[in-house]
C-alpha cells in the first residue's frame, strides 16, 4: 500500500518555540519522491521541498529544516523559532516511482497554529 | 505565484446543475493534475494528464470528467452536482512527472 500519515492533526505553540511536524509514509517502490507544502489561511499551496528516496541528507533552508530517515520510513519537518506567519496547514506528500502509478499521494495535514 | 493559473477563483451554483473549472499550468509543464479539497479534509487526487493523454485516475466520480487540450490547459466537468461536491478544486502541474507540483490558487465550488 502507498500511504502517507500525518498523525498530528493540530499543533499550537508560542511564537518562538521550535516545532516539529512528523511524516510517516509507506510504499513498495525503491525509489520514490517526498514532498512538503503549506497551505495558508489563503488557501494556495505552496511547495516547500522534495527530496528523493536515494537522498538521505537534512535539509536546512532558514527556520526550516527537513530530516529524511529511510529506516523509520519518516520525513519530518522542523520549523524553529516558530512565527505566526508559520501558521497553516502543512501536508507531507509521496510520489512512487517504479511501481508505475502517477500519483502524488497525500497526507491528511497539520494544522499549525502559532499563538502571539 | 505558482504560475499555475486556475478560473473561477469562485462559483456559486444550485444543486444539479453542470460548471467547468479551467486551468493553465506554468508554461512548458506537460502535466495537469486535479485534487478536491473537501472542508477540513485532505487533498483527494482526481486524475492526472500528460501531454494531453489521461495518465492517472483517482477517486474521481462518474459525474466528473475531465480533458487537457493541445495547448495543455486543461478544464475539469463537474455534472449533476450534488450539496456535497462543494469544496475547492486545486489544479497543479508539474514539468517532469517526478518534479513537484506547483498549484494554483483553486476554485472554490459551492453548491446550494
Amino acid at each position: 500500500a502507498q500511504k502517507v500519515t500525518q498523525a498530528q492533526t493540530e499543533i499550537s505553540v508560542v511564537e518562538k518555540e521550535d516545532v516539529t511536524l512528523d511524516c510517516v509514509y509507506e510504499t513498495r517502490d525503491t525509489t520514490y519522491y517526498l514532498f512538503w507544502y503549506k497551505q495558508p489561511p489563503s488557501g494556495e499551496l505552496v511547495f516547500l521541498i522534495r527530496r528523493n528516496s536515494f537522498d538521505e541528507q537534512n535539509e536546512i533552508s532558514g527556520r526550516y529544516s527537513w530530516n529524511f530517515q529511510k529506516s523509520t520510513s519518516s520525513f519530518n519537518f522542523t520549523i524553529t523559532a516558530s512565527q505566526v506567519v508559520d501558521s497553516a496547514v502543512y501536508f507531507c506528500a509521496l510520489r512512487p516511482s517504479t511501481s508505475g502509478t502517477y500519483k502524488y499521494i497525500f497526507g491528511t495535514g497539520t494544522r499549525l497554529k502559532v499563538l502571539a | 505565484d505558482s504560475g499555475v493559473t486556475q478560473t473561477p477563483k469562485h462559483l456559486i451554483t444550485a444543486t444539479g446543475q453542470r460548471v467547468t473549472l479551467r486551468c493553465s499550468p506554468r508554461s512548458g509543464d506537460l502535466s495537469v493534475y486535479w485534487y478536491q479539497q473537501s472542508l477540513d479534509q485532505g487533498l483527494q487526487f482526481l486524475i492526472q494528464y500528460y501531454n494531453g493523454e489521461e495518465r492517472a485516475k483517482g477517486n474521481i466520480l462518474e459525474r466528473f470528467s475531465a480533458q487537457q487540450f493541445p495547448d495543455l490547459h486543461s478544464e475539469l466537468n463537474l455534472s449533476s452536482l450534488e450539496l456535497g461536491d462543494s469544496a475547492l478544486y486545486f489544479c497543479a502541474s508539474s514539468v517532469v512527472v517526478d518534479g513537484e507540483l506547483f498549484f494554483g490558487e483553486g476554485s472554490r465550488l459551492t453548491v446550494l
